[in-house]
């Protein structure tokens, strides 16, 4: 069955701190990954990832994809509150988006 | 522009009642999406649409009526539902996959849906 992990599921941390969120796949006719940010409201749309190995990068956030072993990571340096948000990834296969649980990341001050 | 448009935003209706969720899109985008968000829970697909049909159906109860009136358009239209059909509904579009974003999905703002 075609599936997305994501961990940790929840992560707290303090501001100016580092993190690393994960995800993992396992799905046929693979298009892309994509990364979304989720507070009170709709995902809001960060990366999109369909090569190995280049990195994304937006501000503060950066991705990468791994198409060997099948997973992801998205960054984000010197957090702050307002990154408090669920980190949701999805993969694209056929004309499927299927997401992961997603992570829930608190930053404190 | 990559704005989808949701409307309502919010809707209560009774069990009994029969209403429309709309979904519009300018973009050119030939592949449309329902999803279902619960709370605490990722977005699950409910059914995609590809040039103006149906091409995915994920089980989904008949209870939940989709529509494709043209290339801009998605409805979802409801009857009958029950309390645990509250919900955020959320419509997404994407490119055909020869555009450079081909491979992106965008999402609109939602509709909040209470059913009472």
């Amino acid at each position: 069955e075609d599936k997305v992990v994501q961990s940790p599921l929840s992560l707290v941390v303090h501001e100016g701190d580092t993190v690393t969120l994960n995800c993992s796949y396992e799905v046929t006719n693979f298009r892309s990954l994509l990364w979304y940010k989720q507070e009170k409201k709709a995902p809001t749309f960060l990366f999109m990832l369909t090569s190995s190995g280049i990195e994304k990068k937006s501000g503060r956030l950066s991705s990468i994809l791994d198409k060997k072993e099948l997973f992801s990571i998205l960054n984000i340096t010197a957090t702050q509150t307002g990154d408090s948000a669920v980190y949701l990834c999805a993969v694209l296969y056929g004309n499927k988006l299927v997401f992961g649980a997603g992570t829930i990341l608190r930053v404190k001050s | 522009d990559t704005e989808v448009t949701q409307t309502p935003k919010h809707l209560v209706m009774g069990m009994t009642n029969k209403k429309s969720l709309k979904c519009e899109q300018h973009m050119g985008h030939r592949a449309m999406y329902w999803y279902k968000q619960k709370a605490k829970k990722p977005p699950e697909l409910m059914f995609v649409y590809s040039y103006e049909k149906l091409s995915i159906n994920e089980s989904v109860p008949s209870r939940f009526s989709p529509e494709c009136p043209n290339s801009s358009l998605l409805n979802l239209h409801l009857h009958a539902l029950q309390p645990e059909d509250s919900a955020l509904y959320l419509c997404a579009s994407s490119p055909p996959r020869g555009w450079d974003s081909g491979n992106t999905i965008y999402f609109g703002e939602g509709s909040w849906l209470t059913v009472v």
